[in-house]
Order: C-alpha cells, then structure tokens, then sequence
C-alpha cells in the first residue's frame, strides 16, 4: 500500500522556523517528482513547492519563495520542506503528494500536518 | 485571488446532474492536462479526475471530466449525498512554472 505520512508540524513564533518531513512507502520513492501543497484555515488548495526526481529543477510559489527550502533525500523515502521566516499567513496543513510530470496530476496525498505561525 | 476560475458554490438535488467550470489561460488550462480533486471535510484531497477524463481505480463513472480550450469541467451524475464536498481545478502553470489550483466549489446535495 502507498503511503505518505507527514510529520514536523507544530506551533512556531513569527519569524521562526520549521523542518517538514513526508515519509514514503509502498513506491519506489527515487522515481517519482513530488509536491508540497498548503490548505489554509477555511481556505483553498495552494500549492508550495515542486521537486524532480534528482533535485533539479525545483520550483516555488512566489509567496514562499527565499523563504522555503525543498529537499529529498531518496535513499531515506523521504521529501522535506524547510520553513524559515515563517510568517501567520503561512498557518496552514501542509500536505506532501506524489506528482506525474507529463501528465500534471497529484495521485497521491498524506493526510498532512499542521502548522500554526502565532505568537 | 487563484489563478484558476471556479465557481463558489453549485447544488442539486440527489439524483439529478451537476456541472463545475474551470477557467483559466493559455499558459494552464489550454496547454496542460486537467485534474480534478474531491475534498471531504477534515480530510486530505482526493484525485478524481486526471488526465482530462480518466478516473482512478475506484471512482465511479457517474464523475466525469472534459476540456475546451481554456475551460475544463466536472460533471457528476446520479448525485448522492455523500458527493457534498468541496472540488478543487488543479494543474500547471507552463508560463509561471507553478502548479495551479481553483479555488474551490463547494457541492451541496439539497
């Protein structure tokens, strides 16, 4: 069975930082582009950030962007999102799912991890 | 403000038919495939549609999707009250190089 299973989450001070973690089993995690995507309180789906199977390229949303590190780390199934600077906007579950490059799909979420930016 | 376009809100009633537009630009909708996500309260996002039309093992046929242009769509069909949630456009943005999402429709089955 796939799984992914996100960790790290908590409550951080304003200007302070967060390491995400999305662990991955049941796939061969090194194959696979994956994504980070938020939803805040209320809100909509916003997508974060996007890795390639071997680290490049890597994008991110403008509102995260110099902020927010991804990262992976194939030999331990696992992708991480570094949050610096974090600010209350960026309050949120933030979900880590599996993306098809060709065919622009998330097939596969974790049931997420909450963050909370308060002081 | 997200760069997809959704309507905020669309219900029937159980049984009948429900459409949900998608609007968004060359740069997305019109040149990327279209997905489409269900989101039942407190629970993480759930592919439904990919690839336009295609639904992934265990989605019934009564949820469909389609593309014209700039423009996608999810139809349901033979509404049930366990289809209230909210459904979410989502795909790439080739100009942006961002992966794009509308901002949601919340479905109620009246």
């Amino acid at each position: 069975e796939v799984q992914l299973v996100e960790s790290g989450g908590g409550l951080v001070q304003p200007g302070g930082s967060l390491r995400l973690s999305c662990a991955v089993s049941g796939l061969t995690f090194s194959t696979y582009s994956m994504n980070w995507v938020r939803q805040a309180p209320g809100k909509g789906l916003e997508w974060v950030s996007y890795i390639s199977t071997r680290n490049s390229p890597i994008y991110y949303a403008d509102s995260v962007k110099g902020r927010f590190t991804i990262s992976r780390d194939n030999a331990k199934n696992s992708l991480y999102l570094q949050m610096n600077s974090l600010r209350a906007e960026d309050t949120a579950v933030y979900y880590c799912a599996r993306f098809w490059d060709t065919t622009v799909y998330m097939d596969v979420w974790g049931k997420g991890t909450t963050v909370t930016v308060s002081s | 403000q997200s760069v997809l376009t959704q309507p905020p809100s669309v219900s029937a009633a159980p049984g009948q038919k429900v459409t949900i537009s998608c609007s968004g630009s060359s740069s997305n909708v019109g040149s990327n495939f279209v997905s489409w996500y269900q989101q039942l309260p407190g629970t993480a996002p759930k592919l439904l549609i990919y690839e336009i039309n295609k639904r992934p093992s265990g989605i019934p046929d009564r949820f469909s999707g389609s593309k014209s242009g700039t423009s996608a769509t999810l139809g349901i069909t033979g509404l049930q009250t366990g289809d209230e949630a909210d459904y979410y456009c989502g795909t790439w943005d080739s100009s942006l190089n961002a992966g794009v999402f509308g901002g949601g429709t919340k479905l109620t089955v009246l």
